[in-house]
């Protein structure tokens, strides 16, 4: 069974840091690139930052560029985010989810259950 | 590119027939084009994928169709289960970049 399980999330204080992590099981890792999506609380999504499979580079959003690393730890399975800088703005549900390329159709499946980062004083 | 989609709410009936929209500000490949379903309370879950295909387990009265600037998610005969979010989501290769709508939520009337 493919499962994607995200963790890592919680409270810190505007200007701080936070890891979060990734772990997949039931899919070669190697073989998929991956991404963070994030949800603020009553809001949509919106995609965080991208990171492709065996040397793939790596992509973000404009508004976590300069602040948030994604990267990725093939050896156990785990994505990561490290996230710097931390605004209030930052707080959200973050999302891993498997990009699954369809031919040359990309789509995110499956998605972990979510972490919740809270950024407050 | 920025994702429109309209309405913002949709009130219908069970065994009615929903059409949700999404409108980018410029021409997408139908190949990037994606939808997604969001239960409350759940991680999102993708329905649609190069806007026409199924994603797997996904029933037959979920459609995707359009091109260029204008997409359409197509629900035939609503099920109980079918009331949530719904999300389109355009993939950009220059450089590698992803957008999502602001959401349809489809509510029970």
């Amino acid at each position: 069974e493919v499962q994607v399980l995200e963790s890592g999330g919680g409270l810190v204080q505007p200007g701080g840091s936070l890891r979060l992590s990734c772990v997949v099981s039931g899919f070669p890792f190697n073989n998929y690139a991956m991404s963070w999506v994030r949800q603020a609380p009553g809001k949509g999504l919106e995609w965080v930052s991208d990171m492709g499979d065996i040397g793939g580079g790596t992509y973000y959003a404009d508004s976590v560029k300069g602040r948030f690393t994604i990267f990725r730890d093939n050896s156990k399975n785990t994505l990561y985010l490290q996230m710097n800088s931390l605004r209030v703005e930052d707080t959200a549900v973050y999302y891993c989810a498997r990009v699954n390329i369809f031919e040359v159709s990309p789509g995110f499946d499956p998605w972990g259950q979510g972490t919740l980062v809270t950024v407050s004083s | 590119i920025v994702l429109t989609q309209f309405p913002g709410t949709l009130s219908l009936s069970p065994g009615e027939r929903a059409t949700l929209s999404c409108r980018t500000s410029q021409s997408v490949s139908s190949s990037y084009l994606a939808w997604y379903q969001q239960k409350l309370g759940q991680a999102p879950r993708l329905l649609i994928y190069g806007t026409s295909t199924r994603a797997t387990g996904i029933p037959d009265r979920f459609s995707g169709s359009g091109s260029g600037t204008d997409f359409t998610l197509t629900i035939s005969r609503l099920e109980p289960e079918d009331f949530a979010v719904y999300y389109c989501q355009q993939y950009d290769s220059s450089p590698p970049t992803y957008t999502f709508g602001q959401g349809t939520k489809l509510e029970i009337k």
